[in-house]
């Protein structure tokens, strides 16, 4: 069964910096999908940025990027210019190419606590 | 469009009562689930429905029955409910079974005494 795996409970930037949460998974697939969602304290899950695992160009969104790193099964979301509204929990969640079953659906981490400093 | 909405938004229950949370999708997709997240916890899988007519187990379907009442609708029932199932429950709904983005309801926070 797939795992994934977010090892900084909370990560704490100053505005207009840099930050990089980390997120691992384990897998013996090949192909899947992988998800960073955010969830602002209104509780509403709201995507972030999504990757698939046969793409090497890591995805980009806005001041949004990741680093995938498929051998060493790592996926972790860079937040570049932090601003006030980017404090939130961040889930990264991995989702499988296979149809059927519950395989086929989101498999969450326990996500990470971002503060944004003023 | 309102995208995913979940209805209540908030719930009390005692030990033993029954509820059925709605949720209702108005992006046409074929695909909803049900969520539900615990503190601490990402979100784990209680029920899907890859379309119209089909519903599956997930993770933690203990407790819980669903309804895919028509394409946009897909109700989340506890028959007997119980401490345990305190959680925050999101609803969310995809074009497609997999791989599709999954978008998400803004959740509804059932305390259960």
């Amino acid at each position: 069964a797939q795992t994934v795996t977010q090892s900084q409970p909370e990560m704490s930037v100053q505005e207009a910096e840099t930050v990089t949460l980390s997120c691992t998974y384990d897998t013996s697939e090949s192909d899947y999908y992988l998800f960073w969602y955010k969830q602002p304290p209104s509780r509403q899950m709201i995507l972030v940025i999504r990757q698939e695992a046969y793409k090497q160009q890591n995805a980009t969104e806005n001041r949004f990027s990741v680093n995938f790193q498929k051998a060493a099964k790592s996926f972790s979301l860079k937040i570049s210019d932090s601003q006030l509204g980017d404090a939130a929990m961040y889930f990264c969640a991995y989702r499988s190419l296979n149809y059927g079953g519950s395989q086929g659906n989101l498999i969450f981490g326990k996500g990470t606590k971002l503060s944004v400093k003023p | 469009n309102a995208g995913v909405t979940q209805t209540p938004k908030f719930q009390v229950l005692k030990t033993g009562q029954s509820m059925t949370l709605q949720c209702a999708q108005d992006m046409n997709h074929n695909s909803m689930y049900w969520y539900r997240q615990d503190p601490g916890m990402g979100l784990r899988l209680i029920y899907y429905s890859a379309s119209e007519g089909t519903t599956d187990k997930g993770e933690v379907p203990n407790g819980y029955n669903v309804s895919r009442l028509n394409k946009r609708e897909f109700s989340l029932r506890l028959e007997s409910a119980a401490p345990s199932q305190t959680s925050v429950y999101f609803c969310a709904s995809s074009a497609r079974p997999n791989p599709d983005t999954q978008y998400f309801g803004p959740g509804t926070r059932l305390t259960v005494l």
